[in-house]
């Protein structure tokens, strides 16, 4: 069992929609999240990053995590064709030490928003 | 702010010859990864560099790989002798640890096909 599952896709989607991506992890040594995007051809870009049980909020972007549950979330409201990309689940364990950077990436959902 | 800066973007090689893949981190970051990208394996980290010095180098597959940081604006992955499979896209990333650890940042990576 992969320490962090994300279900690829494809996702697609019409403009406007609500889009809900996610990842479940099995590691309780994990304690930061982040969401990264990564357009084709490109390096991954981060979008949102949390180390807290509960919602953050980021203009159209909600990042949700539950420890208790494993169940990470990112929502993207107002789809838009420009936010057609892979998205990528990110965890580490405490920030200190070697462990600094150790990012576990999930597998990436690609997602279409079309117009 | 450049960004992370990868070179060369593209590098397709003969089974068996010297590769070698360069990263300019941002300026006044300390902490410098090495990740490999494959559709099978998604986002994996190679190595782990702070204030110049290799931190973790666990994730780097055999003897065949080796990274250098010989100083805070340059690092290089050779891989030596090449094989085909180890054509991937490979990322440096990016940060500063400190008392406000900085998320990673990510180059556009190098794209190796091994032939």
């Amino acid at each position: 069992q992969k320490e962090v599952e994300q279900d690829p896709g494809p996702l697609s989607v019409p403009e406007g929609a609500i889009v809900s991506l996610n990842c479940t992890y099995s590691n309780s040594a994990f304690q930061y999240f982040m969401w990264y995007r990564q357009y084709s051809r490109k390096g991954p870009e981060l979008l949102m990053y949390t180390y807290s049980s509960g919602n953050k909020e980021d203009g159209r972007f909600t990042a949700q995590v539950d420890k208790s549950s494993k169940y990470i979330s990112l929502f993207i409201r107002d789809s838009q064709p420009s936010d057609s990309a892979t998205y990528l689940c990110a965890l580490s364990p405490n920030a200190g030490g070697t462990s600094y950077g150790k990012l576990t990436f999930g597998q990436g959902t690609i997602l279409t928003v079309h117009p | 702010d450049a960004g992370v800066i990868q070179s060369p973007r593209h590098e397709v090689t003969e089974m068996g010859q010297e590769v070698t893949l360069r990263c300019k981190p941002i300026s006044g970051h300390n902490s410098l990864f090495w990740y490999r990208q494959t559709m099978m394996r998604g986002l994996e980290l190679l190595i782990y560099f702070n204030n110049n010095v290799p931190i973790d180098d666990s994730g780097m597959p055999e003897d065949r790989f080796s990274a250098k940081m010989p100083n805070a604006s340059f690092s290089t992955l050779k891989i030596q002798p090449s094989e085909p499979r180890d054509s991937a896209v490979y990322f440096c990333a990016s940060s500063f640890k400190g008392a406000n650890n900085s998320p990673l940042h990510f180059g556009n990576g190098t794209r190796l096909t091994v032939t």
